[in-house]
């Protein structure tokens, strides 16, 4: 079974730049999730989509931050325009089941940003 | 609201030695505890989960962590520490009882010593 697959792996850009993610969760994965890591520190949740549909962006700094999953499947993080405390690993997730769901989530190997 | 906390930013052991990696928990309900891995430009990856039924929880590579409700706790352990298992770990919570997001804790680097 093919993983959670991002792209790309590495982008530097200058502030106030902007700058998109990709993901493709693992097949038929109804829920994905869009991740935050800054160096030293665990992972933020920034938003979460259960199939095309946002249930928790509580996290997300929505004046600069969006996210999309058209068709439920493929999802895109964009950052505009970019903040040097934007700097971080920017992972996704996918798993299966419902929203409150217990099961383990399927993470990507995360885009790493670094904002000049 | 929920919390996770991981008191130690490094743990160093022996090969071959236990080891201990310690976690708590703070959940308004009960909670569904995970632990997760990261190895060097990977994602993380699933170790194991708390959700419900037997305290010790058995997970890959021969890891188990145990639950202690009374002490808020879900430490991870294993027998016999491998040099592969260096790495940053990672414990989670999330309420069993609310429609809310899962909490990472910061993380703790474990080095194992050969």
């Amino acid at each position: 079974e093919a993983g959670v697959a991002q792209s790309p792996r590495y982008k530097i850009i200058e502030k106030r730049q902007s700058v998109a993610f990709w993901c493709n969760p693992i097949s038929g994965h109804a829920t994905l999730y869009w991740y935050q890591q800054i160096l030293g520190q665990g992972p933020k949740l920034l938003i979460q989509f259960q199939n095309n549909g946002v249930v928790d962006d509580s996290q997300l700094p929505k004046d600069r931050f969006s996210a999309e999953r058209l068709k439920g499947v493929d999802s895109t993080l964009k950052i505009q325009p970019a903040k040097l405390e934007d700097s971080a690993v920017y992972l996704c997730a996918s798993s299966n089941g419902a929203l409150s769901s217990y099961n383990e989530q399927f993470f990507g190997p995360g885009t790493r940003l670094t904002v000049l | 609201a929920q919390s996770v906390a991981q008191p130690e930013d490094q743990v160093n052991v022996a090969e071959g030695n236990p080891l201990t990696v310690k976690c708590t928990y703070s959940v308004s309900g009960n909670p569904y505890l995970f632990w997760y891995v990261q190895y060097p430009n990977r994602g993380l990856q699933f170790l194991l989960k708390y959700i419900t039924g037997d305290n010790l929880v058995k997970g890959s590579y021969g890891f188990e962590a145990e639950f202690n409700k009374s002490q808020t706790s879900f430490h991870l352990k294993k027998p016999s520490a491998l040099v592969s298992d260096s790495a940053l770990y990672f414990c989670a919570v999330r309420d069993k009882n609310r429609d809310d997001k899962i909490i990472f804790g910061k993380g703790t680097r474990l080095h194992i010593l050969p």
